[in-house]
């Protein structure tokens, strides 16, 4: 099956400064690349996804990369704030189910 | 997108009872799935309910403890039996609103979830 791996677990950076958040995949024929941000207490909701066949997606502060090759993508965002303050969620999928990352704690310090 | 509820919010139970837990669409959806969070941690899939068939469930999880109805498109139901404080999480449904066919990529939206705690 699937395996999916996020880093950093733990992210802190400065209000106005860059995050990246990095995810690996193993399965070839995952397809569809979403990620979650979950604020405390609360669901988690989809922010940003990118699909195999592209290579990059913006939208505003937030962007996500993919290289197929090499299996892993990326969630950039930048200027952060400090209500970027959440748990972000990368997952995979092949069509038929999704395989999620185990999370990164984001911390926007003002 | 689509608006989704589930009932409860939050319980809190005793050991060796049952909870059944809802979750409403306000459109009609073929996929729903049934997920486990505990605290702290990413996301589980319990199974998959699609409407006229029977729930797939992951490795780990049964339907003995963990029934699941979808008698329409826009309403499933998670019970969870039997429980013990291992069973303390949150559960949340969520469903693709695509209405595409198996195999193809889909997008998830969550329910809001609800907190169990079992004594």
């Amino acid at each position: 099956g699937e395996n999916v791996e996020q880093h950093p677990s733990t992210l802190s950076v400065q209000e106005g400064d860059s995050a990246v958040i990095k995810c690996t995949y193993s399965d070839s024929a995952s397809n569809y690349f979403p990620w979650y941000k979950q604020e405390l207490g609360k669901r988690p909701q989809l922010i940003i996804d990118i699909r195999s066949n592209v290579g990059e997606k913006k939208d505003q502060r937030i962007a996500v990369t993919l290289n197929k090759t090499a299996k892993h993508f990326s969630l950039h965002i930048t200027e952060t704030q400090p209500e970027d303050s959440a748990v972000y969620f990368c997952a995979a999928s092949n069509g038929n189910q999704f395989y999620f990352g185990t999370g990164t704690s984001l911390t926007v310090i003002p | 997108s689509a608006v989704i509820s589930q009932k409860p919010s939050r319980d809190i139970c005793q050991r060796g009872t049952s909870l059944t837990i809802q979750c409403q669409v306000d459109s009609q959806v073929t996929m729903m799935f049934w997920y486990r969070q505990q605290p702290g941690q990413s996301l589980t899939l319990i199974a998959t309910a699609n409407q006229g068939s029977e729930a797939t469930y992951e490795s780990g999880f049964v339907i003995d403890k963990f029934p699941i109805s979808r008698p329409n498109l826009t309403f499933s139901t998670l019970t969870v039996s039997n429980m013990s404080p291992e069973d303390s999480s949150i559960y949340l449904c969520s469903v693709d609103t695509s209405g595409s066919r198996m195999g193809s990529y889909n997008e998830q939206f969550f329910g809001p979830g609800t907190r169990l705690t079992v004594l």
